[in-house]
């Protein structure tokens, strides 16, 4: 167990409305990232972060934003959902220790109709 | 950039057999890690097993093993004795390491196994 929990775990919005899902670790390590799964694509990193306020954009990262504020939070925000969104979010970490290897929260699966 | 290509959707294996899940990845990198991640009905996320690009013998974990074909970009997966409880998807992850810099992952498509009685 990493110590990484995500909330919502589900959620349904419609099109147009802001989301955010969050990610909270508690073991104060220092790199934390978001993925999107969907089928046929595997996951897909949205943005990474590697230090309080310090994040940057992955591959698939338009129409998304983050923020990081505090160690222990990493906050993914759709500013203004679409059905394209529609996915399975996981948030991961990697262990200061053991710098290659990322583990993962246990997913927010996000519905928007 | 990084591509991975898992190329078996799907596969089926009855319990107590092994099967060999395939991966080939293309990279002009030398120094990264190769990963093999299940994830289960439940959709947790689960490391498998590692490979270090500079390492020349194949990792393995109880069960599971890696044949690790750098040359010919290869990282195939194999499950010994396989157990209902492997019934998953599989992805194959690669990632490229820089000291002092974020280490991305890149998946592939992943294959589901199914283990049949």
């Amino acid at each position: 167990d990493a110590g990484i929990t995500q909330s919502p775990r589900h959620k349904v919005t419609e099109t147009g409305t802001p989301v955010t899902l969050r990610c909270h670790q508690t073991e104060n390590h220092r790199y934390m990232y978001w993925y999107r799964q969907d089928p046929g694509h595997g996951l897909r990193l949205i943005h990474y972060s590697y230090g309080v306020k310090d994040t940057d954009k992955g591959e698939v990262s338009d129409g998304y934003s983050v923020s990081r504020s505090k160690t222990e939070d990493f906050l993914l925000t759709l500013e203004s959902a679409t059905s394209s969104q529609t996915s399975v979010y996981f948030c991961a970490i990697i262990r200061d220790s053991l710098f290659y290897e990322q583990y993962f929260g246990p997913g927010t699966r996000l519905t928007v109709t | 950039a990084q591509t991975v290509t898992q190329s078996q959707p799907e596969m089926s294996v009855q319990e107590a057999e092994t099967v060999t899940l395939s991966c080939t990845y293309d990279t002009s990198e030398s120094n990264y890690y190769l990963f093999w991640y299940k994830q289960p009905p439940s959709r947790q996320m689960i490391l498998v097993i590692r490979q270090e690009a500079y390492k020349q013998q194949n990792a393995t974990e109880n069960r599971f093993s890696v044949n690790f074909q750098k040359a010919a970009k290869s990282f195939s997966l194999k499950i010994s004795d396989s157990q209902l409880g492997d019934t998953a998807m599989y992805f194959c992850a690669f990632m490229k390491f820089r000291t002092g810099t974020a280490s991305k992952l890149t998946f592939g498509t992943g294959t589901r196994l199914q283990v049949t009685l």
